[in-house]
């Protein structure tokens, strides 16, 4: 079975810090993977996605994660964090021809002011 | 475009009662997916409706369980209450496929069992 790993959990960072939130998938064949984020008091939404092309992938408000395929990642970035990025981030994989999606456990990013 | 509304968005049950969920999708989407999500556990995937039929399922007991209505909305139901169904659950709808089209993720409904 399909297993995804965030290996950090909580995160505090200062505005203006560059960010980058680990996630690791187990199953070596076709994947899709996803980032999404959940504003403090706010619905779980998509940040961005990837189902082929190029390995790096943008997303809304600045965010990006690339695809290293030998590595089994999908990490997302930001080079710059701002107070309003205060929130909880789940990475999630899709793989080997099923759409049931698998999440990880989030990782809870505080950035102070 | 309205989003994913559920209802109720809190509802406290003791052990043996049931629930039921109601979930009303973004309009035009014809998948809704249900979710589970704890502290312990994270994020994880109930089941899938589409056109009215189970599509998906994930590892959950029979006492959850679900249907979908010709208007694409949702109801999710658990039975015989246990301490750990305390969650929050979670609605989703996508135009037609999970996996390949996004996913509007509703509000919740905090579910809490004494």
């Amino acid at each position: 079975a399909q297993s995804v790993s965030q290996h950090n959990h909580h995160v505090i960072l200062s505005e203006a810090a560059s960010l980058e939130l680990g996630c690791n998938y187990s199953y070596g064949g076709t994947v899709n993977l996803f980032w999404y984020v959940q504003y403090p008091g706010q619905h779980l939404q998509l940040l961005l996605k990837y189902f082929s092309g190029d390995p790096l992938v943008k997303g809304i408000k600045g965010f990006e994660a690339e695809f290293i395929k030998s590595k089994f990642s999908f990490n997302l970035r930001k080079p710059s964090v701002q107070w309003s990025d205060t929130a909880e981030y789940f990475c999630a994989v899709t793989s080997g021809g099923s759409y049931i999606p698998t999440f990880g456990r989030g990782t809870s990013l505080i950035v102070h002011p | 475009k309205a989003g994913v509304t559920q209802t109720p968005r809190y509802l406290i049950k003791t052990r043996g009662q049931q629930v039921t969920l109601s979930c009303s999708p973004i309009s035009g989407h014809r998948s809704v997916s249900w979710y589970q999500q704890t502290p312990g556990q994270g994020l994880q995937f109930l089941f899938e409706y589409f056109s009215e039929t189970q599509r998906n399922k994930g590892n959950f007991p029979g006492r959850f369980s679900g249907r979908q209505f010709s208007n694409s909305r949702s109801e999710m139901n658990v039975s015989t209450l246990e301490l750990g169904d305390s969650a929050l659950y979670l609605c989703a709808s996508s135009l037609e496929q999970i996996g390949a089209d996004t996913q509007y993720f509703g509000p919740g409904t905090r579910l809490t069992v004494l």
